[in-house]
């Protein structure tokens, strides 16, 4: 069974960094693709941007220029930075496995962390 | 980017009631859509996948169908523990891209 959980500062001045912490329990870490999802609050669902095992990302365009994720496979966790916050970052932010149905280039949101709600204000 | 549009953006049913949310994709994204739950506080939970799919638990009254540009979720008959808001999102191409999501109400 797989668990992400996940963790990070809570309460951030705009111009501060927002970082997070995804660790992955249980199934395997690579063959899925590793993502970060925003939902301000009161709002919908926004895709920031995915890492694989080996490191490979594809970012959100609207976020490219102040996101970066990165990968410990030794620790099987993944962590978010989001630089130069400001109050429209505030929301809560989940990390997903991204799941591929084989034999296709099909993919889902299969498992989510539990969400963490990051506050931006000065 | 590919625009997903839901519709409608709320309704009212009640119990035993059957449900119809619609989403349309801005170009044609084959079968790669997926539909997802998401109650209050808690993260999406995956529900159909490849447009018509049934994630494993999931129960038999959602189905999803369309291809395309056009999908339908459909919940035969809504239940108590089905009030909750509803989205579509394309896994076609990054970036990855979600409707705005349909909240379905207790009439």
């Amino acid at each position: 069974q797989v668990q992400l959980q996940q963790w990070g500062a809570g309460l951030l001045k705009p111009s501060e960094t927002l970082s997070l912490t995804c660790a992955v329990h249980g199934g395997s870490f690579s063959g899925s693709y590793w993502s970060w999802i925003r939902q301000p609050p009161g709002k919908g669902l926004e895709w920031i941007g995915e890492i694989n095992h080996s490191g490979s990302t594809n970012y959100n365009p609207s976020l490219k220029s102040r996101v970066t994720i990165s990968v410990d496979t030794s620790k099987n966790q993944v962590s978010l930075n989001l630089y130069s916050v400001t109050a429209a970052d505030t929301a809560v932010y989940f990390c997903a496995r991204e799941q591929k149905i084989v034999g296709t280039t099909s993919w889902y949101f299969q498992h989510w962390g539990q969400g963490t709600l990051v506050t931006v204000s000065s | 980017d590919i625009q997903m549009t839901q519709s409608p953006s709320s309704l009212s049913a009640s119990v035993g009631d059957r449900v119809t949310i619609t989403c349309r994709a801005s170009q044609s994204i084959s079968n790669y859509l997926n539909w997802y739950q998401q109650t209050p506080g808690k993260a999406p939970k995956l529900l159909i996948y490849v447009a018509s799919s049934l994630q494993s638990g999931v129960p038999s009254r959602f189905s999803g169908s369309g291809s395309g540009t056009d999908f339908t979720l459909t919940i035969s008959s809504l239940q108590p523990e089905d009030f909750a808001t509803y989205y579509c999102q394309q896994s076609y191409s990054t970036p990855r891209t979600f409707g705005q999501g349909t909240k379905v109400e207790i009439k």
